[in-house]
């Protein structure tokens, strides 16, 4: 199985600032990496996919990037935080069920909470 | 659009009783639907996968249901636990172009010792 570590997990920041979120993978070779979002008690907010290196599809625009320097590094990022960025990030690996032998369970990390004030 | 509804917010069940939560999905026909369970400030965990061709699936206390003509799944836990609380979110993908998991807003589930 897949570990995926995940930092900072607490974050809190002004209004403006920059932003990186960083995620790394251990136990797997070219996975799928995933970034979601998650306000207070909702549902999880798909924000980008990756399937490879260089290889980034986003979901909803946004003030927000992501890249994928590593097979097994995926990064979130801001140039200008907005209070509207707030929330619990939270990033994600694993591959589609039945391709290339994946159950297609993901392994999420523990989380990254950034407050934007 | 795709929609992933949940039954409700919470769920209050006293212990030793039967927890069941709904997942129903529109406009859309997945081959397969994941459940996770996430407790308050972690990452969730999967669960089970249950993919179009399996009526139902067991893990130990837990069973899913999946009806692909209803598009509905069902997840019980029989004899549940306070430890079983916890809020529970289906999972499925809705694009065969998207590789990607579009999940439900969840539900939370509260078993009274």
């Amino acid at each position: 199985s897949q570990t995926i570590h995940q930092w900072p997990a607490t974050l809190v920041q002004p209004v403006g600032s920059p932003l990186s979120l960083e995620c790394t993978v251990e136990g797997t070779s070219n996975p799928n990496l995933y970034w979601y979002r998650q306000a207070a008690g909702r549902g999880l907010q798909l924000l980008f996919y990756s399937v490879g290196i260089g290889q980034i599809s986003s979901e909803v625009p946004q003030n927000l990037s992501a890249s994928r320097p590593q097979d097994r590094q995926f990064i979130l990022s801001s140039k200008k935080l907005l209070l509207s960025d707030s929330g619990f990030y939270l990033c994600a690996g694993g591959g589609l069920a039945g391709v290339k032998g994946n159950t297609g369970e993901l392994f999420f990390g523990e989380g990254s909470r950034l407050t934007v004030l | 659009s795709q929609k992933i509804e949940q039954n409700s917010e919470a769920l209050n069940i006293q212990e030793g009783k039967t927890a069941t939560l709904t997942c129903n999905y529109t406009n859309y026909s997945p081959a397969y639907l994941q459940w996770y369970r996430q407790d308050p400030g972690r990452g969730p965990v999967f669960l089970l996968l249950i993919r179009e061709n399996e009526k139902e699936k067991r893990k130990e206390r837990l069973k899913v249901t999946f009806d692909t003509t209803l598009k509905q799944s069902l997840f019980h836990i029989t004899a549940s636990q306070p430890a079983d609380s916890a809020t529970y979110l289906c999972a499925l993908r809705i694009d065969t172009g998207r590789r990607a998991l579009t999940f439900g807003s969840g539900t939370r589930l509260q078993v009274q010792p």
